[in-house]
Order: structure tokens, then sequence, then C-alpha cells
């Protein structure tokens, strides 16, 4: 399987902040790599896929970046209704999909 | 709106079986591949199982298979996953999801574009 590792695990930022969070896949995956948002208690949210492509919907505050096996998520401008657990997943390996650990962004 | 709802975790002991559901309204739901995934505590998503569309093809995640059956009923719009000799690893929020293939550039690229809120299995004596 392919093995997806994801940094930091949490972080702390303030609202208007610029933050960004890293995915490395263990082989290359191109750039079938995508991120979710996730709240406590709701369902996970698709907001970057294919690396960099914007979901509907999604502020456009939020991007990704990357290819191969390292990836990023940025947020510009920290809104209060951002934070959340962002995590990756790579979809190279269909369906056999895997996801990277999580990172919790708090409010500093 | 497209909307997921599962069902059935519980508390059960190693060996037991559960059975949960996903409910699915506000989209084709026969037109669509669905997933489980599931997520241990404190720890990252793992992806379990899918099912076609029209129910003939299944995927597992090789510690669940032959332990864990995903079927589905498209007159009733509802996912199932049979989990039968239930491990303590086993024990995790379970959540349905909806697969749809995104076209970036000339690459359709798999997503989870809709999740249901989880159900949580608990499996220990």
């Amino acid at each position: 399987d392919i093995q997806m590792t994801q940094t930091p695990s949490s972080l702390s930022a303030s609202i208007g902040d610029r933050v960004t969070i890293t995915c490395r896949a263990s082989q290359t995956i191109t750039r079938f790599l995508n991120w979710y948002q996730h709240k406590p208690g709701k369902p996970p949210r698709l907001v970057i896929y294919a690396a960099s492509s914007l979901q509907s919907e999604v502020p456009s505050r939020f991007s990704g970046s990357g290819s191969g096996t390292n990836f990023t998520l940025t947020i510009t401008g920290l809104q209060p209704e951002d934070f959340a657990t962002y995590f990756c997943q790579q979809s190279q390996s269909n369906p056999h999909f895997t996801f990277g650990g999580g990172t919790k962004l708090e409010i500093k | 709106e497209v909307q997921l709802v599962e069902s059935g975790g519980g508390l059960v002991q190693p060996g037991g079986s559960l059975r949960l559901s996903c409910v699915a309204s506000g989209f084709t739901f026969r037109s669509y591949w669905m997933h489980w995934v599931r997520q241990e505590p404190g720890k990252g998503m793992v992806w379990v199982s899918r099912i076609s569309g029209d129910g003939t093809t299944t995927t597992y995640a090789d510690s669940v298979k032959g332990r864990f059956t995903s079927s589905r009923d498209d007159a009733k719009n509802t996912l199932f996953l049979q989990m039968d000799n239930l491990r303590a690893e086993d024990t995790a929020v379970y959540y349905c999801a909806r697969a749809i293939g995104l076209v970036a550039g000339v690459t359709a690229h798999w997503v989870f574009d809709s999740w249901g809120q989880g159900t949580l299995v608990s499996v220990s004596s």
C-alpha cells in the first residue's frame, strides 16, 4: 500500500494567518491527491482534488500544490470556520485508497 | 441536497457481528460506487470496501476480507456493511461515502464527494 505521511499533526494559528499542511507519499502518485476538511460530528468535506483543483463552493483562500510525492495544502487568510482537521488521500491506487493521519488546525 | 446517514453501530463482543446501514438521499443512488471508510480512535482514515452501482462488484481491504460483506438495496437507497467475526482492532467510526470521478485536465480523479456523519463500532469484551 502507498503510505501517506502528513505533517504537522497539529497546528495553532490565528485568524488571518497563512498556514501550510504537507502530505508525502511513499511512492509517486503523480497528482492523484485529494484534501478534505473534517469538523467534529460533521461529514468530511472535499476541499481540493487532483492536487490543486478547488472543489465547487470551496473558498479561494484554499489552494493545493505538488506532484509526485510531495503535496501541500495552503489556507491564506484563516477564517473562524476553517478551524478543523484536514487530511489528504491518494487515489492513485484505486480502490485501495490511503489517507494521511490528519492535521488538527486550532485557534491560537 | 445529497445526504448519507449511517446507523447500526454499537458495542459488540469479539467474534460478534454487526450490520451497518447507510441511507442515501438527494441523488440517483444506483448510479454511484459507494464505499466504506473507517477511522480508529486517534488515527487516520482507512479505506474498508467499495461496491459498484449495480452491486455486482465488491472490493475489500485485506484487513477485513472474508469477514465483512458490502451490499446494497437500490430500491431502498441503502448501503449495508455486514461485519462478522469482529475484532478489537475493528473498533472505529465507520463512514459511508459516495465516489465520483472529477476531471482535471484530461484525467479523471476518484474522490469522495459526499460522506455520512459516521457510526461508532466498539468491539470489546
